[in-house]
């Protein structure tokens, strides 16, 4: 069925180090790859994405990779900084369309 | 400039009683979604549209309707509210396959 298995849940990094944040989907139609991040009681953002005729795609300390392969794409923050503390979820669309399936979403601490 | 708004932002409401939560873009989008959130779940997609008089069923479409006159507005409608769905519903929009952009959500409360 429909489906984005994201882990982890949780995720608490130092601040500086790098975090990752890795998703599978099902579905081999699945052509556009976005990464949302929600602040507390705040809307999802767009953050980045990717489509499926690119391997990697880079923007400042954020990077996102594709193996279509395999059906697996991840999130790397670099030099991670307080203000990275949310919850961000990975998505794929569905059936060759623009319906959207997201992940269940990663809760990332950055301590200082 | 453009912005996709929500209404109510909060609700109360009893079992058994009809709500309808109004979505408004005017990003002249054709594409627009209603999700829920709950904890635990990430965003769940309850219905879709692609374009006005389309409308499509999501992950969690039972007991939730939608209907598209216009570009503009996607309303939600709980035909018989229940406790269950008692969540934060958030409407987006997108032009084609790409950014979706999400309105500031609707906290409803079932009682």
């Amino acid at each position: 069925g429909e489906n984005v298995e994201q882990h982890p849940s949780t995720l608490s990094v130092q601040e500086g180090d790098s975090a990752v944040i890795k998703c599978t989907y099902s579905d081999s139609a699945s052509n556009y790859f976005p990464w949302y991040k929600q602040e507390l009681g705040k809307r999802p953002q767009l953050i980045i994405d990717i489509r499926s005729n690119v391997g990697e795609k880079k923007d400042q300390r954020i990077a996102v990779t594709l193996n279509k392969t395999a059906k697996h794409f991840s999130l790397h923050i670099t030099e991670t900084q307080p203000e990275d503390s949310a919850v961000y979820f990975c998505a794929a669309t569905w059936g060759g369309g623009f319906k959207t399936i997201f992940g269940a979403g990663t809760r990332l601490f950055v301590k200082a | 400039d453009a912005e996709i708004t929500q209404s109510p932002r909060h609700k109360i409401t009893e079992t058994g009683r009809q709500v309808t939560l109004a979505c408004h873009q005017t990003w002249n989008h054709n594409n627009m979604f209603w999700y829920r959130q709950d904890l635990g779940h990430g965003l769940r997609l309850i219905h879709y549209s692609y374009g006005v008089q389309d409308t499509n069923k999501g992950e969690v479409s039972d007991g939730y309707s939608v209907s598209r006159s216009n570009t503009e507005d996607l309303p939600l409608t709980l035909e018989s509210a229940a406790s269950s769905q008692t969540s934060v519903y958030f409407c987006a929009s997108s032009e084609l396959a790409g950014e979706q952009f999400f309105g500031p959500g609707t906290r409803l409360t079932v009682l």
